[in-house]
């Protein structure tokens, strides 16, 4: 069964750095593009960052760029987020989630059940 | 940027059909797909490209997109369609992946 699980999700200090994780199983990792979305407090989904199956070409939100790294290993099926200058409004659970193989409008048709990141003095 | 415009809450009694719009920019050109989200969980995919569903939602689950309106049924709502639901594209153009802001379906 495919799956995904993240991890790393803490509380941590405004202008703080946190990495994330999340491991991949039951499915070809490299085949997929791979995604963090987020969902603050009360709020709706936000889209993160994205990286290529290699693991270039990453994108980011403007919300999080220059801050945020996405990243993968995939000898290890596992995908990072490394986040650097927390902010406040960074609070939010953080999901991973797959999108593919064929294209990238493809439906995020597999998401991890999320790892919450609290920025807060 | 491109925005997604969804109603806050949609109120159905069991057994009616639920409508859920969402609304952008030529929205018909684009690929649409639905999330449903329950309290504490992860979203899961209910409608892709517009109108197929993946293996395992039910056929009551339906879509449409046409113009500046993408629109997601569930007929013969039932108290365990109650949860958020979500339309999401990717915008070409800027590289962007865009979620609207989600609609509450409330069974009365």
């Amino acid at each position: 069964e495919a799956q995904l699980v993240e991890s790393g999700g803490d509380l941590v200090l405004p202008g703080g750095s946190l990495r994330l994780s999340c491991a991949a199983s039951g499915f070809t990792f490299t085949s997929y593009w791979m995604y963090w979305v987020r969902q603050g407090p009360g709020k709706g989904l936000e889209w993160v960052s994205r990286v290529h199956r290699d693991g270039n070409r990453p994108t980011y939100a403007d919300s999080v760029k220059g801050r945020f790294t996405i990243s993968r290993d995939n000898a290890k099926n596992t995908l990072y987020l490394q986040m650097n200058s927390l902010r406040v409004e960074d609070t939010a659970v953080y999901y991973c989630a797959r999108v593919g193989p064929a294209a990238l409008d493809d439906p995020f048709d597999l998401w991890g059940r999320g790892t919450m990141v609290t920025v807060s003095s | 940027s491109y925005v997604l415009t969804q109603p806050p809450s949609v109120s159905v009694a069991p057994g009616q059909t639920a409508r859920i719009a969402c609304g952008g920019n030529n929205i018909g050109d684009k690929s649409v797909h639905w999330y449903q989200q329950k309290p504490g969980q992860a979203p899961m995919l209910v409608v892709y490209d517009d109108s197929d569903r993946p293996s395992g939602i039910p056929e009551r689950f339906s879509g449409s997109n046409s113009g500046n309106t993408a629109t997601l049924a569930i007929s013969r709502v039932e108290a365990a369609d109650e949860a958020d639901y979500y339309c999401q594209v990717w915008d070409s153009s800027s590289d962007v992946y865009v979620f609207g802001a989600g609609t509450k379906v409330t069974v009365l």
